[in-house]
């Protein structure tokens, strides 16, 4: 079946820190791959994503590329910012019969220090 | 475009009364909808899928008629936990499929309190 190990936190960094949260994932077929952001008492906010191998996702200043060869989907970040505490979750998404279903990592907690 | 909402945003009752949470897509049609839990510090867990007009796809160790899941139309689907208990007291987040696309939009979720 599908499944998502992402690097278990907390992650304290100060601001300006390059980050790095792993994630790797096991799939059948082709998947799609995301990383979402989980603000303090709100619900789930795609950041980025990547359909194929190869393929980058980037938003604000986050990035991850698609690595089948190595089965991962790692976020960087080159210099974070208070702003960006957070929760962030790896995520797999694969057709399971008729619907699309996404396989969540067990969330990654971040913390910046000004 | 592509906006989920749910309400209420956070409930709190008494044990063993029903609560009913709302889920809407305001600007597509949403052919699939999907209800998570969370626990504190925990992931996302599937709870069941909903498809419009037919019975929901309810994960396994997910009780059917505790949470009943109603998708009545490509808008809005329901989700009702019955004769809650404190137990049942968690953040439940609903997402939404619009047709044809691979994604899932989220809502912002909602904080139930079973006293």
């Amino acid at each position: 079946g599908n499944s998502v190990t992402q690097m278990e936190g907390p992650v304290t960094l100060s601001e300006e820190a390059f980050l790095t949260i792993n994630c790797t994932y096991t799939a059948t077929g082709y998947p799609s791959l995301f990383w979402y952001v989980q603000y303090p008492g709100e619900g789930l906010q795609l950041l980025l994503k990547a359909t194929k191998a190869d393929d980058k996702g980037s938003n604000k200043g986050f990035e991850a590329t698609y690595r089948k060869e190595t089965t991962s989907f790692h976020l960087e970040k080159g210099s974070v910012q208070v702003s960006d505490s957070a929760v962030y979750f790896c995520a797999l998404g694969n057709s399971g019969g008729s619907n699309y279903k996404l396989t969540f990592g067990k969330g990654t907690l971040l913390t910046v220090n000004p | 475009g592509a906006v989920v909402s749910q309400h209420p945003s956070r409930v709190i009752c008494k044990s063993g009364t029903s609560v009913k949470i709302e889920c809407r897509s305001l600007d597509f049609q949403a052919t699939t909808m999907f209800w998570y839990r969370q626990f504190p510090k925990k992931s996302l867990m599937l709870m069941a899928t909903s498809n419009e007009g037919s019975k929901a796809t309810y994960e396994q160790g997910v009780e059917k008629d505790k949470f009943l899941i109603n998708h009545a139309s490509l808008t809005l689907s329901t989700l009702t936990v019955t004769s809650a208990h404190p137990e049942d007291s968690s953040f439940y987040i609903c997402s939404a499929r619009r047709s044809s696309y691979n994604e899932q939009f989220f809502g912002p979720g909602t904080r139930l309190t079973v006293l």
